[in-house]
């Protein structure tokens, strides 16, 4: 079986700007789950997702927004970017609940100037 | 104080040597994980415990829910194993713990 896929692995953005990242899951997996990477905050889960609907969010603010579609593809997207948004967004996903073995994306490093 | 503490943070050792991460947490969970992280950021789940003692070729990892204290274990360390070392406690989500970084020197 095919890994979890991220796309893009690299981004620069300007603030201000909006940004979407994409992640595949294995297929046959349901869940899919976001989480930001910093070196100050380390990693912070931001929210999973499961059959198209948000199950659990993170304390991120409102500009952090996600969705699912029916094929478990899953994007993140960030409006108006701050400086701070800059990290490493990785997703996960798993058969059916972040209960379950989570198998990680290698990850969308977003930088922000 | 965080809800998952880790030690140590960093770590060196030589080859061979038994390594041991310690992981304590706060809140109630319904498992634990352990993950890897090696650098260019791909991470890896090495386990997920909710009770016992888990081994995989050279990594044993245990669990004490009375205690909230999580271990893993590395038999004969070697080279390749250095990364960045993460617990995880689920809750209603993933709690993080800010990693132990290992090297293991030949």
């Amino acid at each position: 079986k095919a890994g979890v896929t991220q796309t893009p692995r690299y981004l620069i953005k300007t603030r201000g700007q909006q940004v979407t990242l994409s992640c595949s899951p294995i297929s046959g997996h349901r869940s899919v789950s976001w989480y930001q990477q910093t070196p100050g905050q380390g990693l912070q889960f931001l929210f999973e997702y499961f059959s198209e609907t948000q199950r659990n969010k993170g304390n991120f603010p409102g500009r952090f927004s996600g969705r699912q579609f029916s094929n478990s593809r899953s994007e993140m997207n960030v409006s108006t970017l701050e400086l701070g948004d800059s990290a490493l967004y990785l997703c996960a996903s798993s058969e059916g609940s972040t209960y379950n073995e989570q198998f990680f994306g290698p990850g969308t490093r977003l930088t922000v100037l | 104080k965080n809800e998952v503490e880790q030690s140590p943070q960093n770590l060196t050792a030589q080859e061979g040597e038994f390594i041991t991460i310690n992981c304590s947490y706060s809140v109630g969970i319904s498992a634990l994980h352990w993950l890897q992280q090696h650098p260019g950021g791909g991470i890896v789940s090495l386990f997920m415990l909710s009770s016992g003692k888990k081994k995989h070729g050279r990594l044993i990892a245990t669990i004490n829910i009375q205690e909230k204290h999580s271990s893993l274990h590395i038999t004969a360390s070697h080279p390749r194993d250095s990364a960045v070392y993460i617990c995880a406690v689920h809750t209603d989500k993933l709690i993080f713990g800010t990693g132990t970084r290992l090297q293991v020197f030949p």
